[in-house]
């Protein structure tokens, strides 16, 4: 089955811009989400379609998908957004989600 | 305004079945751009999709757990439910009830909170 590969963790300090990646066989012609998973809390998507934020999202949150590389970037990186990412892409051969390890950032 | 909430028990025995309500609101399951998936996250570990059920009553199930789960719905009461026979230890982990939205692709743009299941003799 399709498998995703995200860093275990990425370091960055505030203000800075972090990059999390989601690494997949031709990732780029499938449509890529982020969720951002703060300690305790359930997920909430913040990118979808690659690079589409839902509303209420900062802007500071943008994706891009390309070859066999999903990436999400944040900019201005602030303590709050300490937390785990997670992509996810549908894997449309076995009808079902598929969902990177996780990412945990960390705000220095 | 969007709403899934898990109910089910929080303690479970090795080898007994485990029953989780997801009761939705400000949504209907039967919308056809709508479905509702469970997906469990093991204490300090990934998230993990188990299983979905779309507006027609299609199913599907997470290759690896597929012959301990079953996910049904019923559309009057607002409710899926998820079954896992047979549990372990292993299946300790919170389970969220998710909306899944389509539109060419999935993604999940609803989360319940998720219960903390724990599996212990």
């Amino acid at each position: 089955s399709y498998v995703l590969t995200q860093p275990p963790s990425v370091s960055v300090a505030p203000g800075e811009t972090a990059s999390v990646t989601c690494g997949g066989n031709n990732v780029g012609s499938k449509s890529v989400h982020w969720y951002q998973q703060r300690p305790g809390q359930a997920p909430v998507l913040i990118i979808y379609y690659d690079s589409d934020r839902p509303s209420g999202i900062s802007e500071r949150f943008s994706g891009s998908n390309s070859g066999n590389t999903a990436t999400l970037t944040i900019s201005r990186v602030e303590a709050g957004d300490e937390a785990d990412y997670y992509c996810q892409v549908w894997d449309s051969s076995n009808h079902h989600p598929v969902f990177g390890g996780g990412t945990q950032l960390t705000v220095l | 305004q969007v709403t899934l909430k898990e109910s089910g028990p929080v303690l479970v025995k090795p080898t007994e079945t485990l029953t989780l309500t997801c009761t939705v609101s400000g949504f209907s399951l039967s919308n056809a751009r709508m479905s509702v998936s469970w997906i469990r996250q093991p204490p300090g570990k990934a998230l993990e999709w188990l299983a979905h059920v779309f507006s027609n009553d299609l199913k599907s199930y997470s290759t690896s757990l597929k012959n301990r789960l079953t996910i049904s719905k019923d559309t009057s009461k607002s409710q899926v439910v998820l079954t896992l026979n047979n549990v372990d230890p292993v299946d300790t982990a919170t389970y969220f009830c998710v909306r899944m939205i389509s539109g060419g692709s999935y993604s999940f743009d609803y989360w319940g909170q998720g219960t903390l299941v724990t599996v212990s003799s």
